[in-house]
């Protein structure tokens, strides 16, 4: 049964310090996985990431891959009140359209 | 653009009333799907459709029905609603597996 899953579930922490969130995945035929920033509403796309290694940077936000290991990292760094949200992980089986599988987020509360 | 529009954003019923959440997208997307979203479990699909006149199952599909009688529109019905329905109710649409969200439907059974 495919799944991913994220860790921490929560986190609270100081306006300024920097944070990692995890998200691990056994999925069959991986193609891509995504993040998601989740606050009153909607999630919206933050990355995609398809290849090892390669990392992609928005800002104070970074991800990065590893299809060896099976999972993928979201570092914030100099952390804002404005990044207090849920975060949700999902990945994207190839094979045409699929569904994504999401993990279960984690709930990021920064505080000042 | 609009994207993709949910509605309502906020529902009551009871129980046993049935009731349709919309949601039509203007991306031209093939795949659409519905997720519900209760606190600690994430985002669970419901269903999915690839395309016109072709829908399928997800995680969590019993008390709900769908069709997908054009690309752009993808209903989700509640024929007798319960209140284990409560729940945030998402319509997305995909495209190279990037989802686009809808703006949510609270919905709240009694």
């Amino acid at each position: 049964e495919d799944k991913v899953v994220q860790s921490p579930l929560s986190l609270v922490v100081h306006e300024g310090d920097t944070v990692t969130l995890n998200c691990s995945y056994e999925v069959t035929n991986f193609r891509s996985l995504l993040w998601y920033k989740q606050e009153k509403k909607a999630p919206t796309f933050l990355f995609m990431l398809t290849s090892s290694g390669i990392e992609k940077k928005s800002g104070r936000l970074s991800s990065i891959l590893d299809k060896k290991e099976l999972f993928s990292i979201l570092n914030i760094t100099a952390t804002q009140t404005g990044d207090s949200a849920i975060y949700l992980c999902a990945v994207v089986r190839a094979g045409g359209n699929t569904p994504l599988v999401f993990g279960k987020g984690t709930r990021l509360s920064v505080i000042a | 653009n609009a994207g993709v529009t949910q509605t309502p954003k906020f529902q009551v019923l009871k129980t046993g009333q049935s009731m349709t959440l919309q949601c039509a997208q203007d991306m031209n997307h093939e795949y659409m799907s519905w997720y519900r979203q209760d606190p600690g479990m994430g985002l669970r699909l419901i269903h999915y459709s690839v395309g016109a006149g072709i829908t399928d199952q997800g995680e969590v599909p019993n008390g709900y029905n769908v069709s997908r009688s054009t690309t752009e529109d993808f209903p989700l019905r509640l024929l007798s609603a319960a209140p284990s329905q409560t729940s945030v109710y998402f319509c997305a649409s995909s495209y190279r597996g990037e989802a686009f969200f809808g703006q949510g439907t609270r919905l709240t059974v009694v």
